[in-house]
């Protein structure tokens, strides 16, 4: 399967939003609602701050908010802080007990 | 919540297996489907495979003639191996606790750097 469609990085002030896409296929996030979200500082494991496209694992800030429309999923981080650079992979479900990851987005706050 | 923690050689010579174990503490091990992930150096993200709790598995179709990944649970274990390797199965390689609760990847171990040299 092909990896997920996310832009390279983005980039924002402190104190604005900041939006990363994530496009799949009809085979993926278009069909499934098992959409999940992980953030990585560099030299750091992956960890999870987004699942089933819009929950917040516990303490994951409400400023990190997951949605969907049709084969794109999308991560918005409000009130950008320095804290949020960092790697941002989605990820899917696409059944037969597989997932297909993005390509990664940085974002860097400016 | 589950903690991670990979162990294994660092360095692995062209044409050998790679092992690696993933060490459990603080769950069950029976109450997670298990995977293996890998990250060379500066890139992205790559799903080595699934092991279910019930035994199923599902390999990356790129990988599949190469690997196993397994599940000791007397031992509280998840191991990894990778046969053949060359130098561009150079890579981190992370460990995740896969929760059917939400679909996801819950709990990463560290990651532990391989290197392959050519």
């Amino acid at each position: 399967q092909s990896a997920l469609t996310q832009p390279r990085s983005v980039s924002g002030s402190p104190g604005q939003s900041v939006t990363i896409s994530c496009t799949g296929t009809t085979n993926d996030v278009g069909d499934y609602h098992y959409v999940s979200w992980y953030q990585q500082h560099p030299g750091k494991a992956p960890k999870l701050i987004i699942y089933d496209v819009s929950e917040r694992p516990s303490g994951v800030p409400d400023r990190l908010s997951g949605s969907k429309s049709g084969n794109t999923a999308s991560l918005t981080i409000s009130r950008l802080q320095t804290d949020d650079e960092a790697y941002y992979y989605c990820c899917s479900y696409s059944g037969g007990f597989s997932l297909v990851f993005g390509s990664g987005t940085e974002v860097t706050v400016l | 919540q589950v903690q991670l923690q990979e162990s294994g050689p660092r360095l692995v010579k062209p044409s050998e297996t790679l092992s690696l174990t993933c060490s459990v503490s603080g769950g069950s091990i029976k109450s997670y489907y298990w995977s293996w992930l890998r990250q060379p150096p500066g890139k992205g993200l790559e799903l080595i495979g699934f092991l279910s709790n019930s035994g199923t598995t599902n390999y990356n179709p790129s990988l599949e003639s190469r690997v196993t990944i397994s599940v000791d649970t007397s031992e509280n274990q998840v191991s990894l191996k990778l046969s053949s390797v060359t130098a561009a199965d150079t890579a981190i390689y992370y460990c995740a606790a896969y929760s059917n609760s939400c679909s996801c990847l819950q709990t990463w171990g560290q990651g532990t750097l391989v290197t392959v040299p050519s």
